[in-house]
């Protein structure tokens, strides 16, 4: 079993320019996560899907859009790229909404 | 005043030391997690607790409902040890409320 995986691993976007992250697991879970994580700060929640056909905003939901593509994949959009969403950004799964996280490897994304 | 706080932010012992980390929180929880994030940034899921104590190797947690109050030891501590040390909680919704984390450093 790969766990979740996440694609691209880097990447470097100028202001303006569009781009998707891409999750998937392969643990049958029904819940999924996005989260951004920044320099000296912890992990924030950006969107959720707590099954297959649904997404909810988490925390910092401004300047990004979510898909559940399937159960197994969840991807984050980036419509626009500006500055601040300059981070390091997470997915992770769960079998259910109170159950234990699996993260994947992270996206180190620099916008410039 | 934040539902998680971790307790130390910052610790640095020496190889071979007992180490503890706490985490006390105000809220009514479902599960309390333990996450581990190495400086190389992967994020590993260590423990859920919703009662008692639990055991992986070198590792225990332990948790008191009343009081409300979690800790994470490190027995015979390796430089290996060296990451952030994350407290999260699951209160009945689908999101964790993470703690600010400790940030540990186990010198040779």
């Amino acid at each position: 079993n790969a766990g979740v995986t996440q694609t691209p691993k880097f990447q470097v976007l100028k202001t303006g320019q569009s781009m998707t992250l891409q999750c998937a697991q392969d643990m049958n879970h029904n819940s999924m996560y996005w989260y951004r994580q920044d320099p000296g700060m912890g992990l924030r929640l950006i969107y959720y899907s707590a099954s297959e056909g649904t997404t909810d905003k988490g925390e910092v939901p401004n300047g990004y859009n979510v898909s559940r593509l399937n159960k197994r994949e969840f991807s984050l959009r980036l419509e626009s790229a500006a500055p601040s969403q300059t981070s390091v950004y997470f997915c992770a799964s769960s079998e259910s909404g109170q159950g234990r996280q699996y993260f994947g490897p992270g996206t180190r994304l620099t916008v410039l | 005043k934040n539902e998680v706080e971790q307790s130390p932010q910052n610790l640095t012992a020496q190889e071979g030391e007992f180490i503890t980390i706490n985490c006390s929180y105000s809220v009514g929880i479902s599960a309390l997690h333990w996450l581990q994030q190495h400086p190389g940034g992967g994020i590993v899921s260590l423990f859920m607790l919703s009662s008692g104590k639990k055991k992986h190797g070198r590792l225990i947690a332990t948790i008191n409902i009343q009081e409300k109050h979690s800790s994470l030891h490190i027995t015979a501590s390796h430089p290996r040890d060296s990451a952030v040390y994350i407290c999260a909680l699951t209160s009945g919704t689908y999101k964790y409320i993470f703690g600010t984390g400790t940030r540990l450093k186990v010198l040779a």
